[in-house]
């Protein structure tokens, strides 16, 4: 089965500044994708950014980016000009050939006024 | 609006007692999936169907039972033979669509043993 390690349990930025969150898998499959989720204090688990392992450019939505990296099996979120409404768990995913899912166990994202 | 729904938010459980909790989407997905979330231990996976009658158990299916009469509904029941229930459950579903291969989740039901 396909693993997913996210190594930072709790991290902190100052607000406007950025911050990356780190993820790596284990997987013997070529082809899948990759997410990150956010799931504030509200629970609702909400998708930041996905991954199709087959592109090679990393994907970016407005202040969110991440830095795919295929044969070290990484892939790291970066938040730019953080946000206090950033604050929330995050949680890597990766989605297999078989349509399952598998997550990281999170890291805590704190955002300091 | 499209979209997941869980009921309840709160579910109270006797010991002893089968609790179902509800799972409904209207976004037409094919595959629906149960996960639990225990403090510090991220999603782990209870059931997930990809197709109508038809379900596999994930990691952590003992003590659960779930059925896929409807592509729009996919119940999970916490049987009595859960022995530690208290926990937070995610519904999620997703549609096997180049390109659109994304899980949404609902709101989420917290279930408490009394």
């Amino acid at each position: 089965a396909q693993t997913v390690t996210q190594s930072q349990p709790e991290m902190s930025v100052q607000e406007a500044e950025t911050v990356t969150l780190s993820c790596t898998y284990d997987t013997s499959e070529s082809d899948y994708y990759l997410f990150w989720y956010k799931q504030p204090p509200s629970r609702q688990m909400i998708l930041v950014i996905r991954q199709e392992a087959y592109k090679q450019q990393n994907a970016t939505e407005n202040r969110f980016s991440v830095n795919f990296q295929k044969a070290a099996k990484s892939f790291s979120l970066k938040i730019s000009d953080s946000q206090l409404g950033d604050a929330a768990m995050y949680f890597c995913a990766y989605r297999s050939d078989g349509n399952q899912f598998y997550f990281g166990t999170g890291t805590s994202l704190t955002v300091i006024p | 609006d499209g979209g997941i729904t869980q009921s309840p938010k709160y579910l109270f459980r006797k010991e002893g007692q089968n609790v179902t909790l509800s799972c409904e989407q209207n976004l037409n997905h094919d595959a629906m999936y149960w996960y639990r979330q225990d403090p510090g231990q991220g999603l782990r996976l209870i059931y997930y169907s990809q197709i109508v009658n038809d379900f596999q158990k994930g990691d952590i299916a003992e003590g659960y039972s779930v059925s896929r009469e409807k592509k729009e509904s996919f119940p999970l029941t916490v049987t009595s033979a859960q022995k530690n229930p208290t926990a937070f459950y995610l519904c999620a579903s997703s549609i096997f669509l180049a390109g659109a291969e994304t899980q949404y989740f609902g709101p989420g039901t917290r279930l408490l043993v009394l």
